[in-house]
Formats: C-alpha cells, sequence, structure tokens
C-alpha cells in the first residue's frame, strides 16, 4: 500500500521570503500522479499544484514549485515570496493512475504553516 | 466554475443517532468520494463511489457507514448510529473520470460534534 509522509509538522516563515515543505512517498508504481493542497482556517481544500510523474519537469504555478524526485520518492514544495495569505495547513497527497484503485488520494499527515509579517 | 456543494455546514447529534450528511458533486463528475478529518489531523479516505456501487472502502467505512446516490445528483453518507469519535470534518469529492491527473474537487465540509 502507498504511504505519504510529511516530516515537518509546523514550519515557519517571514513575508516575503522563500519556504520549502518536505513530502516523501512509497509506491511500488512507476506512474501516478502527485499533489499538494493548502487548508486555510475555512478547513476548504484547495489544489495547489499537481505533479505526473511521468513527467521530468518540475511543475510550477506561479509563486509555487515543487522538487520532484522520483528516484528518491519526494516532492517538495516551494513557496517563493511568501504572502501572509499562504499561512495554512498543506497536505501533499498522492493518487495512483490504476483504474481500480478509483483514484482516491492519500494524504499525508499535513504542515502547518506560519507567515510572519 | 462548478463547485462540490455541501450540507450542512455543521451538524450536532446525539450519540446513538443516525446523522446523514449530503453532497451534490459536480455535474458531469462519475467518481465521488468521502474523506473524513478528525480536527489536527490528516485527512483520512473513507469511501470510493462509481457507477451506483462502491468501488473502495476503508477500514474505517464499517458497517456503521453507508453511501447513497438517491436520485442522480445528491451523494449522501450515513452513520447509523454515531459515536463521539465520529466528530469530525467529513468531506465530499468529486472528480470525472479515475484514473486521470485531473484533481479531486473537494466541498466546503461538513464539520459533524457527536455529543
Amino acid at each position: 500500500a502507498q504511504t505519504v509522509t510529511q516530516s515537518q509538522p509546523e514550519m515557519s516563515v517571514q513575508e516575503a521570503e522563500t519556504v520549502t515543505l518536505s513530502c516523501t512517498y512509497d509506491t511500488s508504481e512507476s506512474d501516478y500522479y502527485l499533489f499538494w493542497y493548502k487548508q486555510p482556517p475555512s478547513r476548504q481544500m484547495i489544489l495547489v499544484i499537481r505533479q505526473e510523474a511521468y513527467k521530468q519537469q518540475n511543475a510550477t504555478e506561479n509563486r509555487f514549485s515543487v522538487n520532484f524526485q522520483k528516484a528518491a520518492k519526494s516532492f517538495s514544495l516551494k513557496i517563493s515570496d511568501s504572502q501572509l495569505g499562504d499561512a495554512a495547513m498543506y497536505f501533499c497527497a498522492y493518487r495512483s493512475v490504476i483504474y481500480n484503485q478509483g483514484g482516491k488520494l492519500i494524504f499525508g499527515q499535513g504542515t502547518e504553516l506560519s507567515v510572519k509579517p | 466554475e462548478p463547485e462540490v456543494t455541501q450540507t450542512p455546514s455543521h451538524q450536532v447529534t446525539q450519540m446513538g443517532q443516525e446523522v446523514i450528511l449530503r453532497c451534490v458533486p459536480i455535474s458531469n463528475h462519475l467518481y465521488f468520494y468521502w474523506y473524513r478529518q478528525i480536527l489536527g489531523q490528516k485527512v483520512e479516505f473513507l469511501v470510493s463511489f462509481y457507477n451506483n456501487e462502491i468501488s473502495e472502502k476503508s477500514e474505517i467505512f464499517d458497517d456503521q457507514f453507508s453511501v447513497e446516490r438517491p436520485d442522480g445528483s445528491n451523494f449522501t453518507l450515513k452513520i447509523r448510529s454515531t459515536k463521539l469519535e465520529d466528530s469530525a470534518m467529513y468531506f465530499c469529492a468529486s472528480i470525472e473520470t479515475g484514473g486521470s491527473g485531473s484533481p479531486l474537487h473537494f466541498g466546503n465540509g461538513t464539520r459533524l460534534t457527536v455529543t
């Protein structure tokens, strides 16, 4: 079974600076998808960025980028020019591409990010 | 942009009572999910639903839980006899196809409090 591990329960960053959130996963599959979701205090789950495992190029979305290391099974999220609105819980998630897996997401434990003004 | 909607936003119930949480997935989506998040903890998969039947369920999803798509639009989660430990945020999610890289679309959640 696949597992996702986020080893940093809490992180803090100064406004306008850069922070990296770590995520590792375990799988025997060669193709899969990885996601980062943001959960602000409202508890809504908001997609930040996604990565297809077959793509070597790291995904980027504006100030958010990932460092995907397939061999190391590592998928870290970098937030550049941090803003106060980035403060939230961030979840790393894995999805199998196998049809009969039903497309469920497997989440890590989450990292609570605080942004200091 | 289409959204997944969940009702109610907050439900308070007494231990042992039945509760039904409701969700309206995005209309052209085919796969539906329920997740649970106990306060301060990780988001846990409960069940996936496709073609009017459960496609996968977790160990959490025991006989006290059931899901239904009664009318082609609503997707419900029923807990027959609630326990204190069922207190959590429950998220409904949907996706167009199961094996694609499209992200799950989550509703805003229902906070269930069991007293």
